[in-house]
Formats: structure tokens, C-alpha cells, sequence
């Protein structure tokens, strides 16, 4: 079957760099996204990795390995208002291709 | 403005009573999505549809229904909700081959 594990909880200083990892595990992959989610909002779309390698928007990359079934979003430059969770989610070929969600990443930033 | 409305965003019912959840969008996307977010537990998808009249099940589509009779709106149908139909539920959409999913604000639903 499918599945993604990421971090349940990464806490980081405000100005710092954080990384989030994402392993997955699926039969046939096509793609990696990641999403922001406020308290209370709805996720919103981050980037997406469909290739290996890095992927970079701003402040926040992305990065992934397929032959390690890995990924990551990295976070520069931390600001109070990255405070969020961050859902890793990937495109399955044998779920027809529709998203299957990580768990979620709480972001915790102290001042 | 490009969005994805859904209502009510906020609905307190009770066993049985059966109840619907809109959600529509505005930018002539042909893909809908409804999603139910649990704590712990991330999305988990409940139907999808590729286009109009094509509905398809997600992962959790067992006490609901769905129907898409046109492109912009993609109702989610409670026949009969119980309690653990409670939960927090979005509504997405995006294009055809496109992996950028645009949700809706979302809406809390609680069963009694």
C-alpha cells in the first residue's frame, strides 16, 4: 500500500533554516507536492518535484530523490508567519493518480 | 477572484438528518475534489471528479455522495450522517494535468 511519513512536530528559531523530510512509499510514483495549512485556513499549494533534484520558490526549495523515495521542503529566512503545518503529498499512478497525504508537519517558530 | 467557495462553513445537525455541503468554483477548472481532515490523520479524499458527469471514489467515500451535473459545482450529499462523519471537510479543484489543487475555505461539520 501507500504511505508518507513526515515529522509530526519541528520546532525552529525565527530567522533560522528548517527543514522538513518526507519519505514515501508507493507503487507508482509521479510526482511530490507540498502544501502550507494556517490554524484554521485551507492548505494552500507550496511546490511541486516531479524530476530529482531542487526546486526553489522564494524562501521556501524543495528537493527530492526518487531512488531514495525521499524529499524535503526547506525554509529560510524563518518568519513568525511560517508557522503553519506543512503536508507532504504524492501522485500515486495506482491510486489513479490522485494525491495521497502525509500526516502533516506542525511548524512551531519561537521568537 | 479565482477562488473555491464552499457553504455552510460551519453545520451542527444530527443523526440521520440528511444535508448537503456546496462547493463551487470559478475558474473553469475540469478537476473536483472532496477531501474529510482528521487530526493525525492528513487528508483523505472522499470523491473526485474529472469532469462533468464523471465522478469517481477517493479513499473514504462510504456515507456520501456526489454529483457533477455541471463544471463549476461539485455537491457533497450526506444521506444519512452519523457521528463519525464529524470532521473538518475541503473542497478542491484544479486542472487537468495540472498538480496545483486550489481548496476551499472549508467546512466543520459536527454529527450529534
Amino acid at each position: 500500500g501507500q504511505s508518507l511519513e513526515q515529522p509530526s512536530e519541528v520546532t525552529a528559531v525565527e530567522g533560522a533554516i528548517v527543514q522538513i523530510n518526507c519519505t514515501y512509499q508507493t507503487s507508482g510514483f509521479y510526482g511530490l507536492s507540498w502544501y502550507q495549512q494556517h490554524d484554521g485556513g485551507a492548505p494552500t499549494f507550496l511546490s511541486y518535484n516531479g524530476l530529482d533534484g531542487l526546486e526553489e520558490t522564494g524562501r521556501f526549495s524543495s528537493f527530492l530523490s526518487r531512488s531514495d523515495s525521499y524529499g524535503y521542503l526547506l525554509l529560510q529566512e524563518l518568519q513568525m508567519k511560517d508557522s503553519a503545518s506543512y503536508f507532504c503529498a504524492v501522485r500515486d499512478a495506482d491510486s489513479n493518480y490522485q494525491l495521497i497525504w502525509g500526516a502533516g508537519t506542525k511548524l512551531i517558530i519561537k521568537p | 477572484e479565482a477562488q473555491v467557495t464552499q457553504n455552510p462553513r460551519y453545520l451542527i445537525t444530527v443523526t440521520g438528518k440528511k444535508l448537503t455541503v456546496t462547493c463551487s468554483q470559478n475558474m473553469n477548472h475540469e478537476y473536483m475534489s472532496w477531501y474529510r481532515q482528521d487530526p493525525g490523520l492528513g487528508l483523505r479524499q472522499i470523491y473526485y471528479s474529472m469532469n462533468v458527469e464523471v465522478t469517481d471514489k477517493g479513499d473514504v467515500p462510504e456515507g456520501y455522495k456526489v454529483s457533477r451535473k455541471e463544471k463549476r459545482n461539485f455537491p457533497l450529499i450526506l444521506e444519512s450522517p452519523s457521528p463519525n462523519q464529524t470532521s473538518l471537510y475541503f473542497c478542491a479543484s484544479r486542472e487537468n494535468g495540472k498538480d496545483t489543487q486550489y481548496f476551499g475555505p472549508g467546512t466543520r461539520l459536527t454529527v450529534l
